[in-house]
């Protein structure tokens, strides 16, 4: 069975400072992973995903993340934050190309920008 | 497109009464999930359908939860008889692929 570890329940940070957000997944086959962003009082928004090829990926409001299939990781990274980003932040695990869709939450990271 | 769309946005009702909520997912997306968010267990997937067809429910907590898709346009999930231990953020979300689901803006229930 697949599992994701974010073990920061909360990353506090400066505003125009560098942030990265942890994850780690625990699988016995391939997986796509992705990172969803929550902002306050709404659903999920999709900010990037891993599914194959280039280890690293870049998604919106300049976020990206490195998919390290030795360390079981897929964390995130912004060079500078902004207030804006303050937002929960969950990373997610699927198997690739399994008959199953089930998507596997992270127990999310709050991303606090302070200026 | 609309994205996914929700209904009611907020819900408040007394223990013991019956809660609907509903959800149109984004048009031509085959798959349909339905999520329960709490600050105690976090995001768990509740059920979720292929093709119209529940495929995983096994995360539906108890009998007294029930979720319908009758056509490709439209979904329920039920809750008869609510308790306040069922107060959450209920999602929905749809995928065209079974890669990248869209999530709509949630149902927030209220069992007093």
């Amino acid at each position: 069975a697949q599992s994701v570890t974010q073990l920061d329940s909360q990353v506090p940070v400066f505003e125009e400072a560098p942030v990265e957000l942890r994850c780690n997944y625990s699988s016995s086959v391939s997986v796509y992973l992705f990172w969803y962003v929550q902002y306050p009082n709404q659903g999920l928004q999709l900010l990037l995903k891993y599914l194959s090829g280039s280890t690293l990926v870049k998604g919106i409001n300049g976020f990206e993340a490195e998919f390290n299939k030795s360390q079981t990781s897929f964390h995130l990274r912004k060079p500078s934050v902004h207030i804006s980003d303050t937002a929960e932040y969950f990373c997610a695990v699927r198997v690739s190309g399994g008959a199953t869709n089930k998507l596997i939450f992270g127990t999310g990271t709050l991303l606090a920008v302070q200026p | 497109d609309a994205g996914v769309i929700q209904s009611p946005r907020h819900e408040v009702t007394e223990m013991g009464q019956e809660v609907t909520l509903r959800c149109k997912p984004i048009s031509g997306h085959n798959s349909l999930f339905w999520y329960r968010q709490t600050m105690m267990r976090g995001l768990e997937l509740l059920i979720y359908f292929n093709n119209n067809v529940p495929i995983d429910d096994s995360g539906m907590p108890e009998d007294r939860f029930s979720a319908k898709m009758p056509n490709a346009s439209f979904s329920t999930l039920k809750i008869q008889p609510s308790e306040p231990r069922d107060s959450a953020v209920y999602f929905c979300a749809s995928s065209n692929n079974g890669v990248e689901q869209f999530f709509g803006p949630g149902t927030r229930l209220t069992v007093l």
